[in-house]
């Protein structure tokens, strides 16, 4: 059974669509993330929920906007998607990590906006 | 600004050889401190973690770090690399109570020549 699953794995879309990606972790976890990885394979976080509630958010254009409706899912749905949004965006979860940092990722969704 | 530097884009090395990629962090405290592995097409897998404690840590995989203070330093190191340790290696570190926020190195892409 995998973990930390997303969904799709691989998006194409055109500009100015709106997309979401969905997570769901299976190992009981309280906190839930997403990361996004550039081209250059530059990590950085962009949220971070606990019991459904937002506890990180980064600076992120409101475009995208997480939603938790229970604490195994968070899901990504982004607006109006532009040039810079294509990127691999991994799900992540974690128990002890949420004050520690040690985290369980998914195997990435690669969206590339055309 | 809290910071992870990995100096090494690339670094190869022939199969059997040992191996040590470097980190580097800058902040003030202490902080918790990862070595992750992501292979082509997939996700964040942990390989190893301090918190405190013993400095050398051992993690999966046959990888071992060492904790120096005094450099602000976590470098990876195994002793005999095999083919299949070919990936991309993230340095990352995170800060008591801040819900999980993981900081990443910019990356070490691990060629294995045979």
């Amino acid at each position: 059974d995998t973990a930390v699953s997303q969904t799709p794995k691989y998006l194409v879309t055109q500009m100015g669509n709106d997309k979401s990606i969905k997570c769901e972790q299976n190992l009981g976890h309280d906190t839930m993330y997403w990361y996004k990885q550039d081209s250059k394979k530059f990590l950085k976080i962009m949220f971070s929920y606990n019991n459904k509630e937002l506890i990180i958010n980064e600076t992120v254009p409101n475009r995208f906007s997480p939603k938790s409706p229970d604490k195994a899912h968070l899901n990504l749905h982004i607006n109006s998607l532009e040039l810079g949004d294509s990127a691999v965006y991994f799900c992540a979860s974690s128990q002890e990590g949420f004050n520690t940092g040690e985290l369980f990722f998914g195997e990435g969704s690669r969206l590339t906006v055309l | 600004a809290q910071s992870v530097t990995q100096p090494d884009i690339h670094i190869t090395v022939s199969e059997g050889a040992s191996l040590e990629l470097r980190c580097n962090y800058s902040y003030g405290a202490t902080p918790y401190l990862f070595w992750y592995v992501q292979s082509p097409g997939q996700g964040l897998q942990l390989l190893l973690k301090y918190f405190s404690g013993d400095t050398l840590v051992q993690g999966i995989k046959g990888f071992e770090a060492e904790f120096k203070r005094s450099q602000s330093s976590f470098n990876l190191r195994k002793p005999s690399v095999h083919w299949s340790d070919a990936a991309e290696y993230f340095c990352a570190v995170a800060f008591y109570n801040q819900g999980g926020k993981l900081i990443f190195g910019q990356g070490t892409e691990l060629s294995v020549k045979p």
